[in-house]
């Protein structure tokens, strides 16, 4: 069974720091893309960053670059988002998502997210 | 860069049908798209992929009451003999530079 489960979240003061674990199980977690996504409180879903398979290649929304480093160890399963810099508006909840299957950038299974709140 | 438009809300009677939309933008009418349910204070679940030509291709589980179909640059989500467990945030999710999400439909279940 195809498993993703994040970890990490918590409060943190504007400026301060974070780190975001999601840690895969079920499936051949190197082979896969994956995603972090987010969602403020009562709205929708924003992409956040996302990296391949192999960890080479890293894309980010323009609203965290710079700011946000996604990082991947294949030998234990874990996707990491490391956050710095943090503001406000980066209160949300983080989902960690994984590619439906190689090429295709759609999201087949996601984790039930970790509350990330900024505030002082 | 992709963009994906949702209607806010909807609602059907229980045991009807409902058919959701997703509409992409001119330059990007012939990509497909997933559709994503996420109910209250729960991760979102993939539901199917659509794509132009109307095939789709379901998650694992998904019930057959769930389809989806194409025409032109509009994607569509029906359910069919809607079930009180069906009323939830429904999103669309195509790709550009990143992944790009519409902006969620709410379903009403009445």
């Amino acid at each position: 069974e195809v498993q993703v489960v994040e970890s990490g979240g918590g409060l943190v003061q504007p400026g301060g720091s974070l780190r975001l674990s999601c840690t895969a199980s079920g499936f051949t977690f190197s082979s896969y893309t994956m995603t972090w996504v987010r969602q403020a409180p009562g709205k929708g879903l924003e992409w956040v960053s996302t990296i391949s398979g192999s960890g080479d290649a890293t894309y980010y929304a323009d609203s965290v670059k710079g700011r946000f480093t996604i990082s991947r160890d294949n030998s234990k399963n874990t996707l990491y988002v490391q956050m710095n810099s943090l503001r406000a508006e980066d209160t949300a909840i983080y989902y960690c998502a994984k590619d439906l299957k190689q090429g295709e950038r759609f999201f087949d299974y996601w984790g039930q997210g970790t509350l990330v709140t900024v505030s002082s | 860069q992709p963009v994906l438009t949702q209607s806010p809300s909807a609602s059907a009677s229980l045991g009807a049908s409902v058919k959701l939309t997703c509409t992409l933008d001119s330059g990007h009418s012939s990509y497909a798209i997933a559709w994503h349910q996420q109910k209250p204070a729960k991760g979102p679940r993939y539901l199917m992929k659509v794509n132009s030509d109307g095939s789709h291709s379901k998650g694992d589980g998904i019930p057959d009451r769930f389809s989806g179909s194409s025409s032109g640059a509009e994607r569509f989500l029906t359910i069919s003999s809607l079930q009180s467990e069906d009323e939830a945030d429904y999103y669309c999710q195509t790709w550009g530079n990143g992944r790009v999400f519409g902006g969620g439909t709410k379903l009403t279940v009445l």
